[in-house]
Parts: structure tokens; sequence; C-alpha cells
């Protein structure tokens, strides 16, 4: 049982360029999301899903895109990267009930120049 | 709208010492509350919750928060850290429904010196 696994652990990206990070849980679980931390600002909600093909936008959705084609996969798309992008990114999963632990990958860190 | 205020930026404490960080939050409506700890190059993980019942809830590594209701906070507590409890510490808050959407405070860095 892996949890939430993220990949790449660590990219550099000029400005311009696309890129897909990924994310993907085997504990089948409904709702999945995606956050940026920055120092002094705490995570930041990005997209979530509340189960396949549903997204939905979070506090800071712009710049970024989500689709949900199976339960266990949660993509997030940087269309255009800017330097504002330039973030530490973590997907984390949950059962989709509000009172539930949500489990967080390691984290992807993303630096664009 | 809900939002998560946590007090205190940086929180430094000497190994032993008791330790509380501060969280208040804003809501209109009944809330669950969270706590997560994140340790160097990590993920966050679970501390501790609040959904409802007793307001003093018992966390992982000795860790404590109280629910206050009045006050609209949920500080977390312990009564002797140690150097391994050095980590960044998060609030969160939730509106019971059917996702599991959260709103996380900005952190609280507890530093732990020997």
């Amino acid at each position: 049982n892996a949890g939430v696994t993220q990949t790449p652990k660590f990219q550099v990206l000029k400005t311009g360029q696309s890129m897909t990070l990924q994310c993907a849980q085997d504990m089948n679980h409904e709702y999945m999301s995606w956050y940026r931390q920055d120092p002094g600002m705490g995570l930041r909600l990005i997209h979530y899903s509340v189960g396949a093909g549903i997204t939905d936008q979070g506090e800071v959705p712009n710049g970024y895109n989500v689709s949900r084609s199976t339960t266990e996969d949660f993509p997030l798309r940087l269309l255009s990267a800017a330097p504002s992008q330039t973030s530490v990114y973590f997907c984390a999963s949950s059962s989709g009930t509000s009172g539930e632990t949500q489990y967080f990958g390691p984290g992807t860190r993303l630096l664009v120049l | 709208a809900q939002s998560v205020t946590q007090l205190d930026s940086q929180v430094p404490v000497f190994e032993e010492a008791p330790v509380e960080l501060r969280c208040n939050y804003s809501s209109s409506v009944s809330v669950y509350l969270f706590w997560y700890v994140q340790y160097p190059n990590q993920g966050l993980q679970l501390l501790l919750k609040y959904l409802s019942g007793s307001t003093l809830v018992k966390g992982i590594n000795g860790f404590e928060a109280e629910f206050n209701k009045s006050q609209t906070s949920f500080h977390l507590r312990k009564p002797s850290v140690h150097i391994s409890d050095t980590a960044e510490y998060f609030c969160a808050v939730s509106e019971p429904g059917n996702t599991g959407k959260l709103i996380f405070g900005q952190g609280t860095t507890l530093q732990v010196k020997p």
C-alpha cells in the first residue's frame, strides 16, 4: 500500500513551458485535491475532485488544469508556466466525507525560471 | 466563508518545556477542525482532529488540542516538547458535508532548542 505518490520530486521549468505533475493513490479514495505551499501562506487549494469525472476549482485555480478519468489518478497541468508558480505542490486524498483524514503525498518542488 | 488564522508564525521553545500553538477560525456554520504536522522535506500528516463530542482532543506524539466554540479557537498543546517535535504545524477547518475540502492556516514553525 503506497498511499499517495507524486512525481516528479523536483522540476525546473522555463517560463512558458508546460508540464504535468502526477498524483496517484491506491486507497480507493473518492476525494483528491491539489495544494500549493508558499512561505507564510500555508497551503492553498488549487483544484479538487469528488470522484472520477468530477472536478472543481479551489482558491487559486488560475494557470492550472485538472482532469480525473480514474479514481486512482489526478494529474495537475501547468499550461504555460510562470515564475509565480514556483512553489511546492502537494496532492492529497481522502474517502470524501469532510471529517475524514486527508493523506498527503511527499510533494513536488517546482522552480520556474 | 471559512478562514483560519494561526497567530504565531514561529515559536521557539527549549526542550522539555510546554508549548501552545494558537489557532482561531471563522465560520458561519459548525466546523470540523484539524491539526497537521509537516516534518522537514515531507508531506503533511494528521496530528489530531475535532469532529464532535469532548472538546479536549488527544492526538499522536503527546499532543492535544481544545475546541472552544465561544472563542472560535482550537489551540494545540504539548506539556513537554522534544527536539524531534521541530516541524511546521498547520491548523485546518472543513465544513460538515459531502466533500473533504480543507482550508488551512498559514502555519507555525515550532523550533525546539536543546
